[in-house]
């Protein structure tokens, strides 16, 4: 079965504690994404990776890491310079990025700040 | 600037009502995704549709690059179309998808 799988489905945090999320994709997609979703809201780019080993901030990296050693998997690091993370993190993968590209997007991880 | 931007905001409909979801954008796209995303939150990708029209069942999109829009269309709605539709576009010389606020849809039996 072909598709994105995140890990795990819900995550709390302490202050001042880092956590990573996990994405993992078995289609053989170049280009990975991590989204922010806050209640309400529509999707932000956290980062994005087009190729393994490179890596590109979004419009709101601050406070989070990544990392692209292998194509199948782009985890997440939210540190505990992020204030605010409560939300709804979605990652996604896509063919090339590019004019033709379309995204496909894993279940999601619900983030909570104890 | 560069924007996406849907209407209406949040819809009601009985089951069976057909429906018309809109996204403007300010300039010309390379890339145009509609989604649904369901009450858990998984977002499933509906079309790609930079230009032209395309039906999948009960649902239709059309875009109009030369006059930056697209329409997405729900016939004969029912509960499990209920959820959040976003717009993606991406714009030329960027990078990146740029998503609408999302149009929030509930149909109701």
């Amino acid at each position: 079965d072909g598709g994105i799988t995140q890990s795990p489905k819900y995550l709390f945090r302490k202050e001042g504690q880092n956590v990573t999320l996990s994405c993992e994709q078995n289609l053989n997609h170049d280009a990975m994404y991590w989204y922010r979703q806050d209640p309400g809201q529509g999707l932000r780019l956290i980062y994005y990776s087009q190729i393994v080993n490179d890596f590109q901030k979004g419009d709101i990296a601050e406070g989070y890491s990544v990392s692209r050693e292998k194509k199948e998997s782009f985890p997440l690091t939210v540190t505990s310079a992020q204030k605010n993370p409560t939300a709804f993190y979605l990652c996604a993968s896509s063919t090339p990025a590019g004019a033709g590209e379309t995204q496909y997007f894993g279940p999601g991880t619900r983030l909570l700040v104890l | 600037g560069i924007q996406v931007e849907q209407s209406p905001p949040d819809l009601i409909l009985q089951e069976g009502a057909n429906s018309t979801l809109r996204c403007n954008f300010s300039d010309s796209v390379n890339n145009l995704q509609w989604f649904h995303q369901n009450p858990w939150g998984q977002l499933i990708n509906l079309f790609y549709i930079p230009s032209g029209t395309k039906q999948n069942g009960r649902l239709s999109a059309t875009t109009v690059a030369t006059e930056r829009y697209s329409l997405l269309y729900i016939s004969s709605s029912q509960t499990t179309d209920s959820g959040v539709y976003f717009c993606a576009v991406r714009f030329g010389g960027y990078n990146k998808l740029i998503f609408g606020a999302g149009t929030r849809l509930a149909v109701h039996p």
